[in-house]
């Protein structure tokens, strides 16, 4: 199995709170991914970052913002977090010139 | 456009039973791959095959096997003599060749295997 975490693995955050989730990979991929998982959507793309400090929007990038500043690590943050973000949200990893996506075990985020 | 269509939303098989799972993608590019994945109850994503768009040979893995078709857009996944533990939700995802590797996810289709 592919070492990626994502903490926390549960959060209930408050309307209006800042949130922010990590991904963490042991495998020095160069790309990292964030989506989120919603009924009836499938997984759509939040964010991704192509190396350190590179990083560039996906389709439902509205309300979150991250940063790379290390190989390893992967932050998406919820500046203000409101209920249509609560979700089920999943880090990825994929490497040039191998582009299957490895996933982490995702965390579950409930905003009240 | 680019998509992925999984019409079936769930499918309800007794074990035993075979059952094919449908994808139907929609590129203008002419290099592609196409991906399954498989989600368990217990949440993780599962990579269960990658196909690329200049190879068109099914393949087979066990119980699974997936057929491609260009001239149809398909990228259909069979699993034959369905167990319980096939029970998950399967998606199918399409990306290109050029660097960044995005996916285009499926809505994914819940396999429900029923002893």
């Amino acid at each position: 199995d592919a070492g990626i975490t994502q903490s926390p693995r549960h959060k209930v955050t408050e309307t209006g709170t800042p949130v922010t989730l990590r991904c963490h990979q042991t495998e020095n991929h160069r790309y990292m991914y964030w989506y989120r998982q919603d009924p009836g959507h499938g997984l759509r793309l939040i964010h991704y970052s192509y190396g350190v400090k590179d990083t560039d929007k996906g389709e439902v990038s509205d309300g979150y913002s991250v940063s790379r500043s290390k190989t390893e690590d992967f932050l998406l943050t919820l500046e203000s977090a409101t209920s249509s973000q609560t979700s089920v949200y999943f880090c990825a990893i994929s490497e040039i010139g191998r582009n299957e996506q490895y996933f982490g075990p995702g965390t579950r985020l409930t905003v009240t | 456009a680019q998509k992925v269509t999984q019409a079936q939303t769930e499918i309800s098989v007794v074990e035993k039973e075979d059952v094919t799972l449908d994808c139907v993608y929609e590129t203008r590019d002419t290099t592609y791959y196409l991906f399954w994945y498989k989600q368990p109850p217990s949440g993780e994503l599962v990579f269960l095959i990658r196909r690329n768009s200049f190879d068109e040979q099914n393949e087979i893995s066990g119980r699974y096997s997936w057929n491609f078709q260009k001239s149809t857009s398909s990228f259909n996944f069979t699993i034959t003599a369905s167990q319980v533990v096939d029970s998950a939700v399967y998606f199918c995802a399409l990306t290109f060749t050029s660097g960044t590797y995005k996916y285009i996810f499926g809505t994914g289709t819940r396999l429900k295997v029923l002893a």
